[in-house]
């Protein structure tokens, strides 16, 4: 079992749909957690970063961790074709120290 | 936040030739990270490079197949030895941030390497 496991998508929504993307992961020691975005041919770049478990919310981004299901989830709302890009889910903290584990990201495709 | 310049964007080379990948961040750095990102795979990190001290290697990657130096603090190379097509890959550098208190790590636009 991958220690972090990301829906690969794509996922095809229209413009203004509220996307939501997703991750689980087995290491209940986790504490950090983070969103990437990455767009074709670039290097990812961080979006959103929480601590344990809660809400984060920044403009149409929110960031969702739930420790005790070991799921974390971002929404995007009123989504924009410029919001295409791959997500990808981080995490690290606890017994695995402070080397980030990536999820493989979810592929977004916003229709104009 | 810093700004990462990585080169070459891509090449395509044959294999059982070596190749070698160049990154530039704008600002002093103790640790680059180099990262390998294979179609539908997540990001694995190959190896973290100090200044001044051999690189870390992480599970799976050697150093006789991924060289590393580490000469300042603002640049570092990667190299892909003896490459097969199994090297065939995305390669980023990277480098930790603080952006907003929150931390991460900023990436390079990546070297994208394909072995024929």
């Amino acid at each position: 079992q991958k220690e972090v496991e990301q829906d690969p998508g794509p996922l095809s929504v229209p413009e203004g749909a509220i996307v939501s993307l997703n991750c689980t992961y087995s290491n209940s020691a986790f504490q950090y957690f983070m969103w990437y975005r990455q767009y074709s041919r670039k290097g990812p770049e961080l979006l959103m970063y929480t601590y344990s478990s809660g809400n984060k919310e920044d403009g149409r981004f929110t960031a969702q961790v739930d420790k005790s299901s070991k799921y974390i989830s971002l929404f995007i709302r009123d989504s924009q074709p410029s919001d295409s890009a791959t997500y990808l889910c981080a995490m690290s903290g606890g017994t695995g120290g402070f080397k980030t584990i990536f999820g493989a990201g979810t592929r977004l495709f916003v229709k104009a | 936040s810093a700004v990462i310049s990585q080169k070459p964007s891509r090449d395509i080379c044959q294999r059982g030739t070596s190749l070698t990948i160049q990154c530039q961040v704008d600002s002093q750095v103790t640790m680059m990270f180099w990262y390998r990102q294979q179609p539908g795979q997540s990001l694995t990190l190959i190896a973290t490079a100090n200044q001044g001290s051999e690189a870390t290697y992480e599970s799976g990657f050697v150093i006789d197949k991924f060289p590393i130096s580490r000469p300042n603090l603002t640049f570092s190379t990667l190299t892909v030895s003896n490459m097969s097509p199994e090297d065939s890959s995305i390669y980023l550098c990277s480098v930790d941030i603080t952006v907003r208190g929150a931390d991460g790590y900023t990436f390079g636009s990546g070297t994208r390497l394909t072995v024929v």
